[in-house]
């Protein structure tokens, strides 16, 4: 399978603790996206890397959350102390620069469903 | 954050029967994604679209890229058991500066569920 994989698919974790979550883009896709979707919502953007620069970080993203991409390939984040409004599903998404030099079409991968209790 | 205005929120039809949803934005957006969601998974990209007017399909589906580049709609026609899930519309925001920033802005869901 060549699509967007995410590790793990599950984690139920208790308040305070710390989880990482990895992406691992479709191969040669040097953009990755993460983006947190709640219970009834659609998703929405969390940050975003071209290789291994992370470009932006949304207001969403506080500072108990860190996200890398070391050698621009796959990508962890990270929740520090979680809290109870942390559960969510956490989405990651690749995509490449097409023929006319843009990005347009975003591929996201399966999610990491988290449950802070 | 921001989302999209998406409607209907529900939809309950026959199997057999033709879908209509559609998408609104107050911002101008130069794409339109639209991606089906099932339970547990994340989205799948049924369609893209890149031109204001442009009418694509995909199958039993078409999406439409509205005039103004604040809406657009999806068809599903002769609906089929598994077309239930959760359809959402995407606008891609880009902001230029010292790089290109692309992220994608989505609407709040369709929920469809068909019945045989």
């Amino acid at each position: 399978d060549t699509g967007v994989s995410q590790d793990p698919r599950h984690k139920i974790t208790k308040r305070g603790q710390n989880v990482t979550f990895r992406c691992d883009p479709i191969s040669e896709h040097n953009r990755l996206y993460w983006y947190r979707q709640t219970l009834g919502q659609g998703p929405e953007f969390l940050t975003y890397f071209q290789n291994e620069a992370q470009l932006e970080k949304s207001r969403l993203l506080s500072d108990r959350f860190s996200a890398e991409r070391p050698k621009g390939s796959f990508s962890t984040l990270e929740i520090q102390r979680t809290e109870q409004g942390d559960s969510a599903m956490y989405l990651c998404a690749s995509s490449s620069r097409e023929s006319r030099g843009v990005y347009n079409e975003q591929f996201f991968g399966p999610g990491t469903r988290l449950t802070v209790l | 954050g921001q989302q999209l205005n998406q409607s209907p929120q529900s939809m309950f039809i026959q199997e057999g029967e033709d879908v209509s949803m559609n998408c609104t934005s107050s911002s101008i957006f130069n794409t339109w994604l639209w991606y089906k969601q099932d339970p547990g998974e994340g989205p799948v990209l049924l369609i893209a679209l890149y031109k204001a007017g442009e009418l694509t399909s995909n199958g039993r589906l078409t999406a439409q890229f509205g005039i103004t580049r604040k809406d657009s709609f999806l068809n599903i026609s002769a609906s089929i058991p598994s077309d239930v899930g959760i359809y959402f519309c995407a606008g891609l925001y880009r902001s230029e500066g010292s790089y290109n920033t692309d992220k994608l802005i989505f609407g709040t869901g369709t929920r469809l569920q068909v019945f045989p």
